[in-house]
């Protein structure tokens, strides 16, 4: 079945640091993919999507590349701040399907 | 505008009870889509809601435990029924507004069930 794959946290970085969030998908077909965040506290909050292989979505300076080649979609920061500190999830969509289906999650701490 | 309201927000349950998570919002959408998210881990579907027809449930989820109505296009409700200590979890309704966007989900602030 289909399934999403992120690298564990948490992830604990210093702030103005480079952030790279690890993300692989198992599908049939071509999926579209999201990132999604959770701020402590608060409910789930779309990020970013892409819906075909080398499409790039972008949001608050994120950036993820949909990898066809290698079934990627890896979440990236140049410089990441406090207030990015959050539990990020990949997650994928299927073609002709609404649902879902999410990662574990990583936590992300960012440090002054 | 694209709200998702859940009621409640939290609630503190006794073992072998039953409690009704209400998922109402503010404009028509075709299907809402009910989340599990347990402690520390990830969101699961549970179940799609259609207005008119049975929901469709996952793998692992079956309707007596998680009984749901979608009586109209604005409101759903999710039960968890005969609850024990393992139900604890967040519940999520999630819904695809067509004023956000096509194959986007916005999702509700969840329901925060604890089952002592």
């Amino acid at each position: 079945g289909d399934s999403v794959t992120q690298m564990e946290g948490p992830v604990t970085l210093s702030e103005e640091a480079f952030l790279t969030i690890n993300c692989t998908y198992t599908a049939t077909g071509y999926p579209s993919l999201f990132w999604y965040v959770q701020y402590p506290g608060e409910g789930l909050q779309l990020l970013l999507k892409a819906t075909k292989a080398d499409d790039k979505g972008s949001n608050k300076g994120f950036e993820a590349t949909y990898r066809k080649e290698t079934t990627s979609f890896h979440l990236e920061k140049g410089s990441v701040q406090v207030s990015d500190s959050a539990v990020y999830f990949c997650a994928l969509q299927k073609r002709g399907r609404r649902a879902l289906t999410f990662g574990s999650g990583t936590r992300l701490q960012v440090q002054p | 505008s694209a709200v998702i309201s859940q009621k409640p927000s939290r609630d503190i349950c006794q073992r072998g009870t039953s409690l009704t998570i209400q998922c109402q919002v503010d404009s028509q959408v075709t299907m809402m889509f009910w989340y599990r998210q347990q402690p520390g881990q990830s969101l699961t579907l549970i179940a799609t809601a259609n207005q008119g027809s049975e929901a469709t449930y996952e793998s692992g989820f079956v309707i007596d435990k998680f009984p749901i109505s979608r009586p109209n296009l604005t409101f759903s409700t999710l039960t968890v029924s005969n609850m024990s200590p393992e139900d604890s979890s967040i519940y999520l309704c999630s819904v695809e507004f067509p004023s956000i966007g096509a194959n986007v989900l916005t999702f509700g602030a969840g329901s925060r069930l604890t089952v002592l």
